[in-house]
Order: C-alpha cells, then structure tokens, then sequence
C-alpha cells in the first residue's frame, strides 16, 4: 500500500505557458500532500504544503502566483507552473501522507524542461 | 532551525564491502527520523524510520539505529550489492510550528556506487 503516482513523468514546453502536474494517491486518502522541486545532484527543497479543500502554505521564497497548488480531493492535488520560463526547468516531486500518519510516501517525480 | 547533516559522497565500494553513510540532525523538537533513497531518474523511496530513541530501522538489509545522545542515524549495511547503488537521503520529521502538519527536512543526499 501507499502507492503515489504522478503525472506526466516527463513535459517538455514552451516558454510562457503553463504547465500542469498531477499527483495521486492511489490506495489511501491523502489529507496532506507536499510539492518539492529537486534541482541536479541536490537535495529536496520544499515548496508548499496542502491540506485537502483548504489554501496551501508555501515556504518562504517560493511564489505562490507562479506554483498553483490545488487540493481538491483526498486522492489528488495539482500543481500549475504557470507561464513556465526556462529557469522553472526542474525535477518535481510529490508526496502524501495519511491524516495522523507522519511518514509522507512519494511519487516518482516529474522532469519538467522549458524551451 | 532543525538540520540534517550526511556525509557528502559520492561513496564507491566494491560488492559485498560494509557500507556506512553518516547522518546527524539537530532539532528543536523530538523528531521521526527517516532514510529514504532515489534510485536514477525516480523518486523517492522510503527505506527505514525510527520514531523514538533506540530504535532501530530496518530493511532490505539496511539498518540505522536512532541515537539522541549523539543525535546520529547512521545507516549501515553489511553486505553491499550493485543494485544498491542509489543517492540516499537521511530526513527528519517534526511538527511545524503551528502544530498542524509534519515538515520533512532532508540532508544533501550522499551517492552511493556499488561495482561488481
């Protein structure tokens, strides 16, 4: 159990448009799911957190206009990476956790490049 | 703030050679703390946790016991195999400031490369 999954697992755009990520929890409701962005050779930095039908917490830094961040279900969240420049270009990565449940199960990520 | 620190690769061994990768943290609270790893071009993948002091997280061989004298969860693994070869990630979890939600914060990941 505790399987995330992620979509697309690849994209390749546009400078200027937008581009949407899927994350779901296929085999439990997910109360909280998190956004991160993996940069080469580096670490997970955080981008924002979301609740299931409330407003996400972004970390300090990351702009919330730019990263939309919706929670819709307690199986799925979206992340926009609206009018996408070559710098937003990144490896993104999801996870889920249940409610009360602390360990977050990840999806395998999305490659996202900018022309 | 709360930190992991790991040391920092890339680590090569040889096939069935002890593997230890350090990792110690600091933390305002009394952290979970976790190892996941990422094999190439994937996410992450949890391996092991330990909740409590003196815990000992275990998997697939792995194992990494929780020390809050020396605040350390050094993993280690007794017989390493190429397919173990991977970046991993030492993380710990604690209750964000508001106490609403679990923040996970990561080391830099050391890179492992195991050679037949």
């Amino acid at each position: 159990g505790a399987v995330v999954s992620q979509h697309p697992s690849w994209v390749i755009c546009k400078s200027g448009t937008s581009v949407k990520i899927e994350c779901r929890s296929l085999d439990f409701q997910a109360t909280t799911m998190f956004w991160y962005r993996q940069f080469p050779k580096q670490s997970l930095m955080l981008m924002a957190t979301s609740n299931e039908g409330s407003k996400a917490t972004y970390e300090q830094g990351v702009e919330k206009d730019k990263f939309l961040i919706n929670h819709a279900s307690l199986t799925l969240s979206t992340l926009t990476v609206t009018s996408a420049h070559p710098e937003d270009s990144s490896f993104y990565i999801c996870s889920a956790r249940r409610q009360g449940i602390e360990t977050q199960y990840f999806g395998p990520g999305t490659r996202l490049l900018v022309l | 703030g709360d930190s992991v620190t790991q040391m920092e690769g890339p680590v090569t061994l040889s096939e069935e050679a002890f593997l230890t990768i350090n990792c110690t943290y600091t933390a305002t609270g009394y952290p979970s703390l976790f190892w996941y790893v990422q094999y190439p071009g994937e996410g992450l993948q949890l391996l092991l946790k330990a909740t409590k002091a003196d815990d000992k997280g275990s998997n697939k061989g792995f194992e990494a016991t929780y020390r809050k004298e020396t605040t350390s969860f050094h993993l280690e693994k007794g017989s390493v195999q190429v397919s173990d070869s991977a970046v991993y990630f030492c993380a710990l979890s604690v209750l964000n400031s508001g106490g609403s939600n679990y923040k996970l914060t990561f080391g830099k990941g050391t890179l492992l490369t195991v050679n037949p």
